[in-house]
């Protein structure tokens, strides 16, 4: 089965720009989750989504977006970047059934100049 | 919310040493999982453990929930070892999920 994987895997953005990244879960999984890894804060929870549907999400402000299409497949979208949004984005997936074990791609890093 | 700490930070062994990383969580959790992280950033999946003892290899894993930590042990280490360890605790409302992580022990294993 192939693991989740994400496009693009580098991106270089400027300021006051918009970035679009995109995530597909393992075959089956429903529930995908993004996360925000940078040096200063670790790693932190943005949403999570469920039969398109977001069930859950972090401490992040509004310019932080995403959604899940009847795929299964899903995006996240940042708006006015900042400086501060530089780091590795990481998606994962889970299959909801009697495991939530969470397997994650091999994530987008994302550079704002 | 639920904290999770990690320690040691930083741990820097010789090939072929045992080490034992420490995962503390501040609340009762759904489950947990050990995570290691590759050069290339990617978080590859070592065990989903809310209980228990669970081996795999040279890596084993140890949940006390009720006293709320987490063990990773390594044993025999090789240099292919290295690199950043996470626990994460998983947190489920109403079938939302999320995890919580730790900051990672950094591990270095010199040849």
């Amino acid at each position: 089965k192939a693991g989740v994987t994400q496009t693009p895997r580098y991106l270089i953005k400027t300021r006051g720009q918009q970035v679009t990244l995109s995530c597909s879960p393992i075959s089956g999984h429903r529930s995908v989750s993004w996360y925000q890894q940078t040096p200063g804060q670790g790693l932190q929870f943005l949403f999570e989504y469920f039969s398109e549907t977001q069930r859950n999400k972090g401490n992040f402000p509004g310019r932080f977006s995403g959604r899940q299409f009847s795929n299964s497949r899903s995006e996240m979208n940042v708006s006015t970047l900042e400086l501060g949004d530089s780091a590795l984005y990481l998606c994962a997936s889970s299959w909801q059934g009697t495991t939530y074990e969470q397997y994650f791609g091999p994530g987008t890093r994302l550079t704002v100049t | 919310g639920i904290q999770v700490e990690q320690s040691p930070p930083d741990l820097i062994l010789q090939e072929g040493a045992n080490s034992t990383l420490r995962c503390n969580f501040s609340d009762s959790v759904n489950n947990l999982q050990w995570f290691h992280q590759n050069p290339w950033g990617q978080l590859i999946n070592l065990f989903y453990i809310p209980s228990g003892t669970k081996q795999n290899g040279r890596l084993s894993a140890t949940t006390v929930a009720t006293e709320r930590y987490s063990l990773l042990y390594i044993s025999s280490s090789q240099t292919t070892d290295s690199g950043v360890y996470f626990c994460a605790v998983v947190t489920i409302i109403q079938g939302a999920q999320k995890l919580v992580f730790g900051q990672g022990t950094r591990l270095t294993i010199n040849p």
